[in-house]
């Protein structure tokens, strides 16, 4: 079955500075690629996702890149703010069936 | 649109005993999800439901938990008897019917076994 593997485990950044997390999955028939953050106590909020007929998309500060090939896909998130320090989980998926998570990473953005 | 809710918020309960938690999905969503976080590791599947059927329940721990969607509504997940490694936080997410469509998460119920 698929297998998401995610790094670091933790990430600590200055605010303003960039932050990139890295995630490569098993299965090369997934084709959706969701990032969630979820802050403590709350629920996991989708945050961007990637298909995997796309290598790249933006939503303002948050970037996802995706290679098929190497089978990885990373977040970027640029001009970080003390409010995203959360931790941030990606996760593979084929259509509509269950989504596999990576171990999640924990990021601190400090003032 | 309402989110996905999910009820109770937390409960605790002894060894043993049994607990059902309720999840209901954001209208119109066919696809229901339940997932688990143990000790603070990665979410990890239980099973789906589209409408009333089960269309994958793999990643069910083992027979003491049973899922329900009768009518294609809402959900519930029972444990019982509950063990003290059922501890965790449950969480439902639900989509709408078709590939790729994004899961939305309900603040999930944090689950305490004594």
């Amino acid at each position: 079955g698929e297998n998401v593997e995610q790094h670091p485990s933790t990430l600590s950044v200055q605010e303003g500075d960039s932050a990139v997390i890295k995630c490569t999955y098993s299965d090369s028939a997934s084709n959706y690629f969701p990032w969630y953050k979820q802050e403590l106590g709350k629920r996991p909020q989708l945050i961007i996702d990637i298909r995997s007929n796309v290598g790249e998309k933006k939503d303002q500060r948050i970037a996802v890149t995706l290679n098929k090939t190497a089978k990885h896909f990373s977040l970027h998130i640029t001009e970080t703010q003390p409010e995203d320090s959360a931790v941030y989980f990606c996760a593979a998926s084929r259509g509509f069936q269950k989504l596999v998570f990576g171990t999640g990473t924990r990021l601190l953005v400090s003032p | 649109e309402a989110g996905v809710t999910q009820f109770p918020s937390h409960s605790v309960i002894e060894k043993g005993q049994t607990v059902t938690l309720r999840c209901d999905p954001i209208s119109g969503h066919d696809n229901l999800y339940w997932y688990r976080r143990v000790m603070g590791k990665e979410i990890k599947f239980l099973l789906h439901f589209v409408k009333e059927s089960k269309q994958d329940e793999s990643g069910m721990p083992n027979n003491r938990f049973l899922a329900e969607r009768t009518g294609g509504t809402y959900s519930t997940l029972k444990v019982q008897p509950a063990e003290l490694e059922d501890s965790g936080v449950y969480f439902c997410a639900s989509s709408h019917r078709g590939g790729n469509q994004p899961q939305h998460f309900g603040d999930g119920t944090r689950l305490s076994i004594l």
